[in-house]
């Protein structure tokens, strides 16, 4: 079993649509939890983090994330153009001298117009 | 501050020969993170430096993968003996130290090895 798993897609998503971008993980003491927006060529941009159960909305971003269940989701809202790009979750161990991130193999969202 | 700095950008080298990464991190961050991403997947950890330590390194890495970070300033990452299997995006990243930071990026340098 992968440490951190996602839907690889691609994901289509209409313009002004709601996208719903999924993670699993498999480590129980992970403790914090981020997303990063990667567009082609480039390095992966941080745009979320959530570290309690519930919800964090940030904009028009909205993580959810839900420890008994191992879940941690990205809900975008009125998805644009701009919003094409792989989605990366990553997972972290908040043990002191092991805190690196884990990523799963991202989600490709294509928004179409 | 500039954020993370990764050279060069792009290096192609041919089968065989040694490569050298340079990474300038956030000048606050004491942490620094080296991560190689391929096609169609996510950073793949290397390893990581609090200050000048060198913390942890990845099992997946061979023998021919060597980092520094002398006097916890900027990081170098050495390839020797490329193979065509090390063609991919190297990424450095730093944060402060602790639980619940997030990385931030450098451009990552892009290897072919032809």
């Amino acid at each position: 079993q992968k440490e951190v798993e996602q839907n690889s897609g691609p994901l289509s998503v209409p313009e002004g649509a709601i996208a719903s971008l999924n993670c699993t993980y498999s480590d129980r003491v992970s403790q914090s939890f981020f997303w990063y927006r990667q567009y082609s060529g480039k390095s992966p941009e941080l745009i979320m983090s959530i570290y309690s159960n519930g919800d964090k909305e940030d904009g028009r971003f909205t993580a959810q994330l839900n420890k008994a269940s191992q879940y941690v989701s990205l809900l975008i809202r009125d998805s644009q153009p701009s919003d094409s790009a792989t989605y990366l979750c990553a997972v972290q161990i908040s043990n002191f001298g092991n805190e690196k991130l884990t990523f799963g193999t991202g989600t490709r969202l294509t928004i179409i117009p | 501050d500039t954020g993370v700095s990764q050279d060069p950008r792009h290096k192609i080298t041919k089968r065989g020969q040694n490569v050298t990464f340079r990474c300038d991190p956030i000048s606050e961050h004491n942490r620094l993170y080296w991560y190689r991403q391929t096609l169609g997947q996510g950073p793949e950890f290397l390893t990581y430096f609090q200050n000048e330590a060198q913390l942890e390194k990845s099992r997946l890495l061979s023998d021919r993968f060597s980092a520094e970070r002398p006097k916890g300033s900027f990081s170098t990452l050495e390839i020797q003996r490329t193979e065509q299997g090390d063609s991919a995006m190297y990424l450095c990243a730093s944060s402060p130290t602790g639980a619940g930071y997030g990385y931030t990026f450098g451009s990552g340098t892009r290897l072919t090895v032809v």
